[in-house]
């Protein structure tokens, strides 16, 4: 398998552009995860799905963030407009939800933003 | 959400074993014990879990305390390649797929 793959691997944009960030989890994987990472922060997860369904958005840091997941295979996370607080290493990651049972997250390997 | 302690960094020479601590003083029943570790320039990866059994795979063991208010990564022999920072993070079972990740440790391996 593939992994879970992430476009793009580096973004470099100016304030004010809109941002788009993509993820294909494991194929089989029914939750997938956004996660961002900086140095003051550390790493926060920003929303999961669960069989495509947003489950908790509460790390959303605000109206700029949005994500969707339109299918199984397919997840997208948006900010605008961008700002320069908003770089950061954006990771995406899925698990195999099953009842009963803990599951291991398997991380793509990120996408590094920066907003000048 | 019950909160683990871990040291901010510790080293270690190649080849010899690795004991890599986290206190979890207030963890509940229905808390599972996970370590996730992140190399240079990469996405977390799964270590090991476990509930109150000590547990080892082939990439490490975890011991942990009778109580519960502690736990310990073991590597046994220490690569280059296990430089990384490990983060101890406690889950809910059952259910709540949330990870939240501290300051985690910065392990460095001294060839």
């Amino acid at each position: 398998d593939a992994g879970v793959i992430q476009s793009p691997r580096h973004e470099v944009t100016e304030m004010g552009q809109e941002v788009t960030l993509r993820c294909k989890p494991i194929s089989g994987h029914n939750s997938l995860f956004w996660y961002r990472q900086t140095m003051m922060r550390g790493l926060e997860l920003l929303i999961y799905f669960n069989n495509n369904v947003p489950i908790d958005d509460s790390g959303m840091p605000e109206d700029r963030f949005s994500a969707k997941m339109p299918n199984a295979s397919f997840s997208t996370l948006k900010i605008q407009p961008s700002e320069p607080r908003d770089s950061a290493v954006y990771f995406c990651a899925s698990s195999a939800r099953t009842s009963g049972k803990t599951d291991t997250q398997y991380f793509g390997p990120g996408t590094r933003l920066t907003v000048l | 959400d019950a909160k683990t302690t871990q040291p901010n960094s510790m080293e270690s020479n190649e080849e010899e074993p690795v004991h890599l601590p986290c206190n979890h003083s207030t963890i509940s029943g229905t808390d599972y014990i996970h370590w996730y570790r992140q190399l240079p320039s990469q996405g977390p990866e799964y270590v090991i879990h476990g509930l109150t059994s000590n547990v080892n795979n082939r990439m490490a063991s975890l011991a942990i305390a009778e109580d519960r208010k502690s736990s310990t990564l073991i590597l046994h022999r220490a690569t280059l390649r296990d430089a990384a920072v490990y983060y101890c993070i406690l889950r809910l079972g059952f259910g709540n797929e949330k990870l939240t990740f501290g300051t985690g440790t910065r392990l460095t391996i001294i060839p």
